[in-house]
C-alpha cells in the first residue's frame, strides 16, 4: 500500500523559511517522480514543484521560482520542498504526490493527506 | 488565473449525467495526456481519470473521460450525493516545463 507522510508544516512570519518533509512508503521511491501541489484555503490546487525519480530533473512554478528547492533523498525514501523567503501569500495545504512516471509529467497517482503551512506575522 | 479552464460549477438531479469540461492549448492538453482529480470535502486529491479516459483500480464506470484536440471532458453517469465533491483536470505543459491544473469544478447534487 503506498503510502505518503508530510510533515515540518507549521506557522512561520514572514521572511522566514521551512522545509517540508514527505516520507515514503510501499512503492519504489526512486523508480518514480514526486510533486508538491498545494490549496490555499478555499482556492483550487497549484503545482508547485516537481522532480524526477533520480532527482537530476527539477521543476518549479512561477510563483516559487528562486525561492522554494525540491530535493530527495532516495536513500530515505523521503522528498523535500525547502522554503525561503515564504509570503503571506504561501499559505497553504501542502500535499506531496506520487507521480505515474519516472519523469515529472504531473500525473499523480497517491497524494498524501497534506500539511498546513500559514505565513502569517 | 489558471492554465485550464473548467466551469466554476454544475448541478444534477440524483441518477442523472454531468459532463465537466477542461479547455487548455497545444502546450498542454493538446499535446500531453489529462488526469482527472475527484477532492471529496475535507481530503486529499484522488486520482478518477487517467491517460484522458483510462480508470484506475476501484473507480466505477460510472466515470468517463474523453479528450478531443486541446478540450477535455469528465463524465459521471447515475450520479450520487456521494459524488458531490471538487473535480479538477491536470496535465503537464510542454512550454512551461511544469504541471498545470484546471481551477476546479464543484458538483452539487440537487
Amino acid at each position: 500500500e503506498v503510502q505518503l507522510l508530510e510533515s515540518g508544516g507549521g506557522w512561520v512570519r514572514p521572511g522566514v523559511s521551512l522545509r517540508l518533509s514527505c516520507e515514503a512508503s510501499g512503492f519504489t521511491f526512486s523508480t518514480y517522480a514526486m510533486s508538491w501541489v498545494r490549496q490555499a484555503p478555499g482556492k483550487g490546487l497549484e503545482w508547485v514543484s516537481g522532480i524526477s525519480g533520480g532527482g537530476a530533473s527539477t521543476y518549479y512554478a512561477d510563483s516559487v521560482k528562486g525561492r522554494f528547492t525540491i530535493s530527495r533523498d532516495n536513500s530515505k525514501n523521503t522528498l523535500y520542498l525547502q522554503m525561503n523567503g515564504l509570503r503571506a501569500e504561501d499559505t497553504a495545504v501542502y500535499y506531496c504526490a506520487k507521480d505515474r512516471f519516472y519523469s515529472s509529467t504531473c500525473h499523480l497517482d497517491f497524494w498524501g493527506q497534506g500539511i498546513l503551512v500559514t505565513v502569517s506575522s | 488565473q489558471s492554465v485550464l479552464t473548467q466551469p466554476p460549477s454544475v448541478s444534477a438531479a440524483p441518477g442523472q449525467k454531468v459532463t465537466i469540461s477542461c479547455s487548455g492549448s497545444s502546450s498542454n492538453i493538446g499535446n500531453n495526456y489529462v488526469s482527472w482529480y475527484q477532492q471529496l470535502p475535507g481530503t486529499a486529491p484522488k486520482l478518477l481519470i487517467y491517460d484522458n479516459n483510462k480508470r484506475p483500480s476501484g473507480i466505477p464506470d460510472r466515470f468517463s473521460g474523453s479528450k478531443s484536440g486541446t478540450s477535455a471532458t469528465l463524465g459521471i453517469t447515475g450520479i450520487q450525493t456521494g459524488d458531490e465533491a471538487d473535480y479538477y483536470c491536470g496535465t503537464w505543459d510542454s512550454s512551461l516545463s511544469a504541471g498545470v491544473f484546471g481551477g476546479g469544478t464543484k458538483v452539487t447534487v440537487l
